[in-house]
Parts: structure tokens; C-alpha cells; sequence
């Protein structure tokens, strides 16, 4: 079992919709939660990252996160053409030395159709 | 600020030949991370530096792959010799500090093993 689980796709929603994107994770060491966006031939760009259990907004985007249940999700409203790239959930643990260790999804492709 | 620099964006070789990419890093940065992402999946950790030491290689296939930083700026990661495996995107990312939550990636270096 692969510690981070994310649905691949692609999905395909219009202009305006609202967008769900949504990991599961199997190793409760995991402290933080990240999604990173992935424009094509590009490397990944933080989106956000939290912490605790509960909801985070920043703008159109809302990330999600239940550790009782290990899931994690990210909601984008008033969805754009530009959103259209992949989106990768991450983790980490802090381990000895203090170094982060990131553990990605497998990512999602989503596009936004005008 | 100039972001993470990587080359070359683009690499074609036979199996069983070397390769070599290379990596700046944002200025000041500390800790930098070279990871492997296949196509359709999410980015896979290789070796991680602290400076000019490793924090951690134990993803780094130690029989072919062989990654150094010297001065503790720019990194070289080779392959000798590479397999048709090895086919993926190679990431450079760096952090402030090993603890920072934010990762910043470069564009990546695309290598095509035939």
C-alpha cells in the first residue's frame, strides 16, 4: 500500500465550477499536508499547507484536512482556465536533524474548459 | 529572486551511457533536494543535502546514481550507467532551512533513456 493515495483522472469541469481534489494517506506520523501545483513542463509550486485537522482558505482555494479519518482535500471555487495543471497533495514528517521528508500523491489533472 | 536553475531542460541517451544534470540553487538556500518524477506520477525524494552533507540517499539506487554539492551551492546528480528506467523528470528543489515547509522547484531536466 503506497502511503499517499491520489485519484490521477483527468478531470474535466467547466468554467465556474466548483473543483474537489481529495488524498487519503496511510501513515499517521505525517504532520503536515500540502497540495503543490504542477503547470505543464514546470516544476510544482506550493499552493498551501496546514497543519491541524480542519479548514484553511486562502482566496478561491480551501484545503481540508481529517487526521481521524487521513484524508485530506483541496476545494477550488469559481474554478479558471488557469487552474487548468496538475495538483499534488503532499505530506511530511520532521525526523531527526530537523529535516522535512515529502511524500507526493500521485497528482490530479484537472482542466477547466471555457 | 531568481529561482531554482537547472540544466539541460532536455537529455537523450542510449542505455548503458552516463549523464549528468545539474543544479543552482535559490541564494542562501541551505538544504537541497534532487527528486525523480515518472511520467504520470507524483515526485519521488532521491537524496536530500543539508548544506554540502546528506541528510538522507536512502532512495538514491547507490549503484548507479551518484549525487555531490560542493561548497554547499550547486549540485551534480549522475547516472552511470542508465537503464530505460530511468526515463523521468529530474527535479532540483531547494529550502531555506531543512524544517521549512516550502520547497521551491526548478523546471526540471526531462531525460529520455532509448
Amino acid at each position: 500500500q503506497k502511503e499517499v493515495e491520489q485519484d490521477p483522472g483527468p478531470l474535466s469541469v467547466p468554467e465556474g465550477a466548483i473543483v474537489s481534489l481529495n488524498c487519503t494517506y496511510s501513515n499517521s506520523a505525517f504532520q503536515y499536508f500540502m497540495w503543490y501545483r504542477q503547470y505543464s513542463r514546470k516544476g510544482p509550486e506550493l499552493l498551501m499547507y496546514t497543519y491541524s485537522s480542519g479548514n484553511k482558505e486562502d482566496g478561491r482555494f480551501t484545503a481540508q484536512v481529517d487526521k481521524s479519518s487521513k484524508y485530506i482535500s483541496l476545494f477550488i471555487r469559481d474554478s479558471q482556465p488557469s487552474d487548468s495543471a496538475t495538483y499534488l497533495c503532499a505530506m511530511s514528517v520532521v525526523r531527526l536533524q530537523g529535516a522535512q521528508k515529502l511524500v507526493f500523491g500521485q497528482g490530479t489533472r484537472l482542466t477547466i474548459n471555457p | 529572486e531568481a529561482g531554482v536553475a537547472q540544466s539541460p531542460r532536455y537529455k537523450i541517451i542510449e542505455k548503458r551511457q552516463s549523464v549528468a544534470f545539474w543544479c543552482n540553487p535559490i541564494s542562501g538556500h541551505a538544504t537541497l533536494y534532487w527528486y525523480q518524477q515518472i511520467l504520470g506520477q507524483g515526485p519521488k525524494l532521491l537524496i536530500q543535502f543539508q548544506n554540502n552533507g546528506v541528510v538522507d540517499d536512502s532512495q538514491l539506487p547507490k549503484d548507479r546514481f551518484s549525487a555531490e554539492r560542493l561548497k554547499g551551492v550547486d549540485s551534480t546528480l549522475k547516472i552511470q550507467p542508465a537503464k530505460l528506467e530511468d526515463s523521468a523528470v529530474y527535479l532540483c528543489a531547494s529550502s531555506l532551512v531543512p524544517t521549512d515547509n516550502e520547497q521551491f522547484f526548478g523546471p526540471g531536466t526531462r531525460l529520455t533513456v532509448l
